[in-house]
């Protein structure tokens, strides 16, 4: 079955500093990866997604490539925020269904 | 459209009680997810519709835990018998089957406190 396994927090990180939280993913077919966030007290929400091999998908400047031949959408961040501070998770969509990582926390530090 | 919506926001039952909670979806999906989601994890998939069809079922669902869309619109999720191992925040979400690129909308959630 398809599955999603992203890197265990949780991650501290001081203002600016660079991120990456990894993420690898099994699954037949041609799925579509997606990074949710979820800010304290709120519910999921999307952050980025990628529908194709080698696409890119951007936001908030989050970045995150969906890389077929290493199975993985690994997400980036150049300059962290305190505002940052959320659980993210990674998901795919296949046609059968939709499948989320554990989750990854983020605590951004000033 | 206000987006997905779920009712109750809360709950708090007796060990043994039966519960229902409702989703309302954004209403041109056709796809709907119900997740369940403890303290620390990730949402795990417990079952989805396509209209009214319910597609999959997790093997996490329980013959305890019964889910409907009668009408492919808004759905139900019942727990009956509730045991405090069923604490949990419950989900929803919805989606366009056609598109793989559509990505899933969540409602808030409904928080389950099995006492």
């Amino acid at each position: 079955g398809n599955s999603v396994t992203q890197m265990e927090g949780p991650v501290t990180l001081s203002e600016e500093a660079f991120l990456t939280i990894n993420c690898t993913y099994t699954a037949t077919g041609y799925p579509s990866l997606f990074w949710y966030v979820q800010y304290p007290g709120e519910g999921l929400q999307l952050l980025l997604k990628a529908t194709k091999a080698d696409d890119k998908g951007s936001n908030k400047g989050f970045e995150a490539t969906y890389r077929k031949e290493t199975t993985s959408f690994h997400l980036e961040k150049g300059s962290v925020q305190v505002s940052d501070s959320a659980v993210y998770f990674c998901a795919l969509r296949s046609w059968d269904d939709m499948r989320f990582g554990a989750g990854t926390r983020l605590t951004v530090k000033p | 459209d206000t987006g997905v919506s779920q009712d109750p926001r809360h709950k708090i039952t007796k060990r043994g009680q039966n519960v229902t909670f409702r989703c309302d979806p954004i209403s041109e999906h056709n796809r709907l997810y119900w997740y369940r989601q403890t303290l620390g994890q990730g949402p795990e998939f417990l079952t989805y519709f396509q209209n009214e069809a319910q597609l999959e079922k997790s093997r996490l669902l329980s013959d305890r835990f019964s889910a409907e869309r009668p009408k492919g619109s808004f759905s139900t999720l019942e727990i009956q018998r509730t045991e405090q191992g069923d604490s949990a925040m419950y989900l929803c979400a919805s989606s366009l089957e056609q598109a793989l690129e559509i990505e899933a909308f969540f409602g808030q959630g409904t928080r389950l406190t099995v006492v």
